[in-house]
């Protein structure tokens, strides 16, 4: 079964720089989406690519997806304390709908 | 337009006995899913429902285990007898379409077995 592996597994910057996150999976994918989860919160949709995209914008965020490496990224510029959240990637292989999580990557974006 | 609902937020029971967690989805929304995150480890897949249909249930470990989604509404899932590893967060998603659609989580509902 394909599995997401995220890395780094922890960021700590500083507010106002940029955080990157990666992502890599293992089999065909028709979708990859990006989900924030704050301390003891539910998970909020941060941006859907589809397999045939292969960069997307949404405000400050921009994901990239490279389907022959397997390998999504997201991009969080300007960052700001209220960033401070996990980060997770999950795909959907089209298969039936369901979604295969990466491990997540814990950001602390310090004031 | 009302987000997914999980109830309760918290549950605290000691190991043998039952809980049951409630998930409504959006409304329209005819796929609803269950997930669960153990501590320290990865969000995995529980079930899958459409409508009123378990389209996926590859994912539930055992059969101490129950989902319903009577009517194609709301959603329940029952642990019983809870064990003390399945202590952990319980989310439910739902989406208008089967693949390809976004899907939208719920708080979860953290489940803590003594």
């Amino acid at each position: 079964s394909q599995q997401g592996e995220e890395d780094p597994q922890a960021l700590s910057i500083q507010e106002g720089e940029n955080a990157t996150m990666n992502c890599s999976y293992k089999t065909s994918i028709n979708n990859l989406q990006w989900y924030r989860q704050n301390s003891g919160r539910g998970l909020v949709h941060l941006i859907l690519i589809r397999s045939n995209e292969r960069e997307k914008h949404s405000g400050r965020l921009r994901v990239t997806l490279d389907t022959s490496k397997k390998s999504s990224s997201l991009l969080i510029t300007a960052s700001r304390a209220a960033d401070t959240a996990s980060y997770f990637c999950a795909t959907d292989d089209n298969q039936g709908g369901k979604l295969i999580f990466g491990q997540g990557t814990e950001l602390s974006v310090k004031p | 337009e009302a987000g997914v609902t999980q109830f309760p937020s918290h549950s605290v029971i000691e190991k043998g006995q039952t809980v049951t967690l409630r998930c409504d989805p959006i409304s329209g929304h005819d796929n609803l899913y269950w997930y669960r995150r153990v501590m320290g480890k990865e969000i995995k897949f529980l079930l899958h429902f459409v409508k009123e249909s378990k389209q996926d249930e590859s994912g539930m470990p055992n059969n101490r285990f129950l989902a319903e989604r009577t009517g194609g509404t709301y959603s329940t899932l029952k642990v019983q007898p809870a064990e003390l590893e399945d202590s952990g967060v319980y989310f439910c998603a739902s989406s208008r379409f089967r693949t390809g659609d976004t899907q939208y989580f719920g708080p979860g509902t953290r489940l803590t077995v003594l």
